[in-house]
């Protein structure tokens, strides 16, 4: 199993520029989110999703959209990236939902934006 | 501000030395996860806690949730260099909330 899986690994854009970052999971999980991991932050949730066609908004939603039109893939988009957006991005995904469930991360995604 | 706050950010100690990291909230939480993230990774669950006042041990790391569910710590007994990394508590209310994290380096 490849657990969940992020890419790419590094991104270096231009402030403006758009791009997405890909996040697929092959555990039938139900539950995907996005956070953000800033230095002395901790991870802050961008946005979620309990399960195909719906999502929601986590605590930092501006700025980027996500679809989950599928319940293998999660992608992020950054509509016009902004040098307040350099972060390392974790994928995570669960069964049915944080609680009860282990919530798996991927392995990160690193953007800086210049 | 922060809902969970985390202390210490930063701790460094020798190997064989016992460590406590906190992790308290003014909210009461349904149930309270802590993660290890070494660099490069994302981070691992190592434990969930559910009930007030449990206390779960996991070889050499014992957690605790305060009785009021709002607090929790993780105490580390006789710490190795394996043990460096980032600790992160998380609570659920409805989402996962976490903590700034601690980041622990014990050196040899």
């Amino acid at each position: 199993n490849a657990g969940v899986t992020q890419t790419p690994k590094f991104q270096v854009l231009k402030t403006g520029q758009s791009m997405t970052l890909q996040c697929a999971q092959d555990m039938n999980h139900e539950y995907m989110s996005w956070y953000r991991q800033d230095p002395g932050m901790g991870l802050r949730l961008i946005h979620y999703s309990v399960g195909a066609g719906i999502t929601d908004q986590g605590e930092v939603p501006n700025g980027y959209n996500v679809s989950r039109s599928t319940t293998e893939d999660f992608p992020l988009r950054l509509l016009s990236a902004a040098p307040s957006q350099t972060s390392v991005y974790f994928c995570a995904s669960s069964l049915t939902g944080v609680g009860a469930n282990v919530l798996t991360f991927g392995a990160g995604s690193r953007l800086t934006v210049l | 501000t922060q809902l969970l706050e985390q202390s210490p950010q930063f701790l460094s100690i020798q190997e064989g030395e016992n460590l406590t990291v906190y992790c308290n909230s003014s909210s009461v939480f349904s149930s309270l996860q802590w993660y290890r993230q070494e660099p490069g990774e994302g981070p691992v669950l190592l434990v969930t806690v559910v009930t007030g006042g449990e206390v779960k041990k996991l070889k050499r790391l014992t957690f605790q949730f305060g009785d009021a569910r709002k607090d929790s710590s993780l105490h580390i007994t006789a710490a190795q260099p394996g043990d460096t990394g980032l600790y992160l508590c998380a609570g659920v209310k409805g989402k996962l909330i976490f903590g700034q994290g601690t980041e622990l380096s014990v050196k040899p």
